[in-house]
């Protein structure tokens, strides 16, 4: 099965500051069918981006998602306050679907 | 817009069947895979396993000798059947909507936290 690490485990940072998030796969992740998502506390996660680039549908576009193989990030341009949360990638190109471990984006 | 909503006992012995339902609102089961995905407490997610509407499954080969996925069209409900369970078991589990075959996850249910306790 893939093994997706993500890095930072957490990120402090300032409302209007950039975030990059890295989510790094143990074998290339087949079509770039790489998938993140946002959860926040007591909350099931949310779809961000799939396709390691394409936004979901209501998605502000400070979300974008870049990277292909084994490399992906998913930046936000400009933290808002509703944006600290914790982050997960999930690759869907192969079986078992697998998740990252997550990274916590946290108010400095 | 769909809405997913799972249920079940919270509590369940070590070495007993853990239960899980989930209904869908707002759109048909039919047409579509549905999945099973959890969370140990503090911990990340894990995919259990998928169902199709007409009922072909599969399974995280992790988990496989003990679950279980089916589904009922009728009542617009699939179920999760984890058998033997022990403490490493508890965890926040979603139900959660597969936009495609073997896909990313489009909708979630809430989700429902199981303890395996005795």
């Amino acid at each position: 099965e893939i093994v997706l690490t993500q890095s930072p485990g957490t990120l402090s940072l300032s409302p209007g500051e950039r975030a990059t998030l890295s989510c790094r796969a143990s074998q290339s992740v087949s079509n770039n069918y790489l998938a993140w998502y946002q959860q926040k506390p007591g909350q099931a996660p949310r779809l961000l981006i799939y396709g390691a680039s394409a936004r979901a549908t209501g998605i502000p576009d400070r979300f974008s998602g870049s990277g292909s193989g084994t490399d992906f990030t998913l930046t936000i341009s400009r933290l808002e306050p509703e944006d600290f949360a914790v982050y997960y990638c999930q690759q869907y190109g192969s079986s078992p679907r697998t998740f990252g471990q997550g990274t916590k984006v946290e108010i400095k | 817009q769909v809405q997913l909503q799972e249920s079940g006992p919270g509590l369940v012995k070590p070495s007993e069947t853990l239960s899980l339902t989930c209904t869908v609102s707002g759109g048909s089961i039919s047409g579509y895979y549905w999945s099973w995905i959890r969370q140990p407490p503090g911990k990340g997610l894990e995919w259990i396993g998928y169902i199709y509407y007409s009922g072909s499954t599969n399974y995280n080969p992790s988990l496989k000798s003990r679950v279980t996925i089916s589904v009922d069209t009728s009542k617009n409900q699939f179920s999760l059947r984890l058998r033997s369970v022990t403490a490493a078991d508890t965890a926040l589990y979603y139900c959660a909507r597969d936009f495609g075959y073997s896909s990313y996850f489009d909708y979630w249910g809430q989700g429902t936290l199981v303890t395996v306790s005795s």
